[in-house]
């Protein structure tokens, strides 16, 4: 274990729908980051947040609105999504915003029909 | 933009043997590089890190050198064993001032 927890660890949902994916971090860091991982592509940096604050939103589109009420948990709203948002969504944590050694949840695979 | 990738995208390699995974970069100010394992069903998880200042750097049978010359950082496996099946990946930015940028990843299979 990494001291990072993602729930749920699957979820289907379709276009109309409004789903939340939840994360908890046990490691007492300061910052909290959603990547998007597809098939065959980089991670890509969705939103960081340090000491609760956002600090950061790669261009990421208004269907995806996050949500970190204290710094050890991390929410990523879901609504009307599209089939290319189908991916698996990674938490991470780290000391400092910054980025260096990230620990990483399990993550939560989306499937959108 | 610059980003980091990858060489190769896959590799097999027989159980026993040392495994060299390669990663090029192509922002000169990066110092910073970690390179990262993910099996499957897993997310990412640390492997070793190295700054700008070193040029190689060990850990327990892996070794991460940096070669700042030609913008290259590889990762050795030594005795590669079937758990270390994993798709790798490498990540650099700048010490304190940017969040990591990872590279596409390469996936290695090990075989018995």
């Amino acid at each position: 274990e990494t001291g990072v927890t993602q729930t749920p660890r699957h979820l289907v949902m379709g276009m109309t729908n409004k789903k939340s994916l939840k994360c908890e971090q046990h490691l007492g860091h300061n910052a909290m980051y959603w990547y998007k991982q597809s098939a065959k592509k980089p991670l890509e940096l969705m939103f960081v947040y340090s000491l609760e604050e956002r600090v950061e939103n790669n261009s990421v589109p208004s269907r995806f609105s996050p949500e970190c009420p204290n710094s050890s948990h991390l929410f990523l709203h879901l609504h009307t999504l599209q089939p290319e948002d189908s991916a698996l969504y990674l938490c991470a944590s780290s000391q400092e915003p910054t980025g260096q050694k990230l620990f990483f949840g399990s993550g939560t695979q989306l499937s959108v029909l | 933009g610059e980003s980091v990738g990858l060489h190769l995208p896959t590799l097999s390699v027989q159980e026993g043997d040392n495994s060299i995974i390669n990663c090029a970069y192509s922002n000169s100010a990066s110092d910073y590089f970690i390179w990262y394992k993910q099996e499957s069903g897993k997310g990412p998880q640390f492997i070793i890190d190295i700054r700008s200042n070193m040029d190689k750097r060990q850990g327990q049978r892996v070794t991460v050198l940096l070669n700042k010359t030609v913008k290259h950082l590889s990762l050795q496996i030594a005795a590669t064993q079937p758990g270390d099946s994993a798709v790798y990946f490498c990540a650099e930015n700048i010490w304190g001032n940017t969040p990591l940028v990872f590279g596409k990843g390469t996936r290695l299979s090990v075989i018995a």
